[in-house]
Order: structure tokens, then C-alpha cells, then sequence
């Protein structure tokens, strides 16, 4: 149980377009998920906290207009970075949480590469 | 604010002995989450072990365990017989006891399994 899925695993883009990331809970609902964002040898980075139904809570420092959150369902959360340049090449992990023990469960992640 | 250190960037193991993780971290609640996560050369983050604070015992799954002092707000995470298969970025993670609040987690320690 407790599986998360995260789709695409990996996308290369041109500097300017947008980019689509999913992430699914396949076996629970998630009341909550959260967007990390991994630099190559470092530790996660929490961009943001997104509630079904709610808007997403930005961390200090993540431009909310440019990764754009949306947690319509109790099993799917997008994570949209638009207008996507080069520095925004990183990997991307998900997270999902509910239920009684709130522990947070994490998708395969996506790695983004801007041209 | 809370903290989670982990001092030892790195570690390495003989296979089928014996390795002890440390993790230290800094909170004013009296009530949280610890957990250890294991993030292999995949970067799928998976989750090893879970102890409650109100808890007093150690939690335990098969070959992994964990010395919870919480006076001293220590949570190291003890691998035996060491497989191939633990070679990893293990990183320790500390959550409030309410809501699904974010994890903060620490900078990591990479485990070497030597054959």
C-alpha cells in the first residue's frame, strides 16, 4: 500500500514553454501533498504544501506564479512550471499524505532538463 | 524553528556487519514524528522507520532500528547485517505532532556497503 506515482519521470523542454508534472496517490486519499524540489548531492527542498481543494502554501523564496500547484482531487496534485528556463532544471519529488499516522509517501520523482 | 542534523556525510560498512546512523535535532514540542528515509542510486525516497515521541520503546523493522533518546533529541538508525542493497542517502526527518505539517529533513548520510 501507500504508493505514489509521478508522471512524467523525466521531460526536456525549451527555455519558455511550460511543463506539466503529475502526481498520484494510487491506494490512498491524500489530504495533503507536497512539491520537493533536489539539487544533485543535497538534501530535499520543500517548495510547497498543497490541501485538496485549497491553495498551495509557497515556501519562502518559491515564486508562486511560476510553479503553479493545483490539488483538485484526493489522489492528484500537478505541479506546472511555467515559462521553464535553464535554471529550473532539477528533480522534482512529490509526496503524499493522510490518514490516521500522516506519514508522508513519495513519488519516483521527475527529472526537468530546460534547453 | 525546528532543526535536523546529520553529521556524518558519509559511512561505509563491510556487508553482513553492523552500522550506526546519527541524527540529532532541535525542537520545543513535546509531541512529533521521526523518521528515517532511504533515498538509492533511484532516487525513489522510501521510507525505512517511524517512531512516535510519546513512545517510549524503539521501533523496529527487521535488520533496521532506531536508539530514540528523546532528552537528549537523538534518533540514530541502526542497520545490521548490512546487504548490497542498503548502499544509499539516508535522511532523517522530523514532523509535527499535528496536521500534516511538512517534514524538515537533514542533510544526509551517504552509506557505502563494502563487499
Amino acid at each position: 500500500g501507500a504508493v505514489v506515482s509521478q508522471h512524467p519521470s523525466w521531460v526536456i523542454c525549451k527555455s519558455g514553454t511550460s511543463v506539466k508534472i503529475e502526481c498520484r496517490s494510487l491506494d490512498f486519499q491524500a489530504t495533503t501533498m507536497f512539491w520537493y524540489r533536489q539539487f544533485p548531492k543535497q538534501s530535499l527542498m520543500l517548495m510547497a504544501t498543497s490541501n485538496e481543494g485549497s491553495k498551495a502554501t509557497y515556501e519562502q523564496g518559491v515564486e508562486k506564479d511560476k510553479f503553479l500547484i493545483n490539488h483538485a482531487s484526493l489522489t492528484l496534485s500537478t505541479l506546472t512550471v511555467t515559462s521553464a528556463h535553464p535554471e529550473d532544471s532539477s528533480f522534482y519529488i512529490c509526496s503524499a499524505s493522510g490518514g490516521v499516522t500522516d506519514t508522508q509517501y513519495f513519488g519516483p520523482g521527475t527529472r526537468l532538463t530546460v534547453l | 524553528a525546528q532543526t535536523v542534523t546529520q553529521s556524518q556525510p558519509e559511512m561505509s560498512v563491510q556487508e553482513a556487519e553492523t552500522v550506526t546512523l546519527s541524527c540529532t535535532y532541535d525542537t520545543s514540542e513535546s509531541d512529533y514524528y521521526l523518521f528515517w528515509y532511504k533515498q538509492p542510486p533511484s532516487r525513489q525516497m522510501i521510507l525505512v522507520i517511524r517512531q512516535e515521541a510519546y513512545k517510549q520503546q524503539n521501533a523496529t523493522e527487521n535488520r533496521f532500528s532506531v536508539n530514540f533518546q528523546k532528552a537528549a533529541k537523538s534518533f540514530s538508525l541502526k542497520i545490521s547485517d548490512s546487504q548490497l542493497g542498503d548502499a544509499a542517502m539516508y535522511f532523517c526527518a522530523y514532523k509535527q505532532d499535528f496536521g500534516n505539517e511538512k517534514l524538515t529533513f537533514g542533510t544526509g548520510t551517504r552509506l557505502t556497503i563494502i563487499p
